[in-house]
């Protein structure tokens, strides 16, 4: 049973305009909320996280928005740059448990 | 700051073989952590330690995979036999604590097909 969902594959958008990856969780327990970055031939990297006592962190041109009710968290990177083309991966956490991750979106950003 | 470092990159071995990869934190790190990433799919942890202590070993699959971390700061995971469905990428990460939602820095991965 996956308790972090990514069901978008993939995503392609121009340059320029706003990127919107979205995640979903099943857990309510869950108390923090990661996304990581990925680039071929690299571990993932840490992009921004938000506590579950949050609704939003922003961070540059990536924010993150939580919506608890809709247990729904969605990564906004505006504007898209080429070199946000990667692989977006959302985490989720509770406690000191490990990290529970999502299979990832594929960001191509056109130029 | 040196990030984390994995050893080897890639790795072709055939079934039944044994193989084994090495990881070094970033300094100063107490927690480490390893993960296999098998492909279209998220990092599952395989094995957590703190310092040289075991914190979560719940998904590793002990009758082929075992791990190390002596005197709390390289660690080495083993797989024996390696199985098919072992195929995929092995990433280590580090982190300064163990709290809750820490950021863990990953390293570049072990790439491992079984054949």
């Amino acid at each position: 049973d996956q308790q972090v969902k990514q069901n978008s594959p993939s995503l392609s958008v121009q340059e320029g305009r706003i990127s919107i990856l979205n995640c979903d969780y099943t857990n309510s327990m869950f108390d923090y909320f990661l996304w990581y970055k990925k680039y071929p031939a690299e571990g993932p990297t840490f992009l921004i996280s938000i506590s579950s006592i949050k609704d939003k962190n922003e961070d540059g041109r990536f924010t993150v928005f939580l919506n608890k009710s809709a247990k729904h968290l969605s990564l906004h990177i505006v504007p898209s740059q080429p070199g946000d083309s990667a692989v977006y991966f959302c985490a989720a956490i509770k406690g000191n448990t490990p990290l529970v991750f999502g299979k990832g979106t594929r960001l191509s950003v056109i130029a | 700051e040196a990030g984390v470092a994995q050893s080897p990159r890639y790795k072709i071995i055939e079934k039944r073989q044994s193989v084994a990869f090495w990881c070094n934190p970033i300094s100063g790190h107490a927690t480490l952590y390893w993960y296999q990433q098998i492909l279209g799919q998220g990092p599952k942890l395989l094995i957590q330690f703190q310092n040289n202590g075991v914190v979560d070993d719940s998904q590793l699959p002990k009758d082929r995979f075992s791990a190390e971390r002596l005197k709390g700061v390289d660690s080495t995971l083993k797989i024996q036999p390696a199985k098919l469905e072992d195929s995929a990428v092995y990433l280590c990460a580090s982190g300064r604590g163990g709290a809750a939602g820490e950021t863990q820095y990953f390293g570049p991965g072990t790439r491992l097909l079984v054949l």
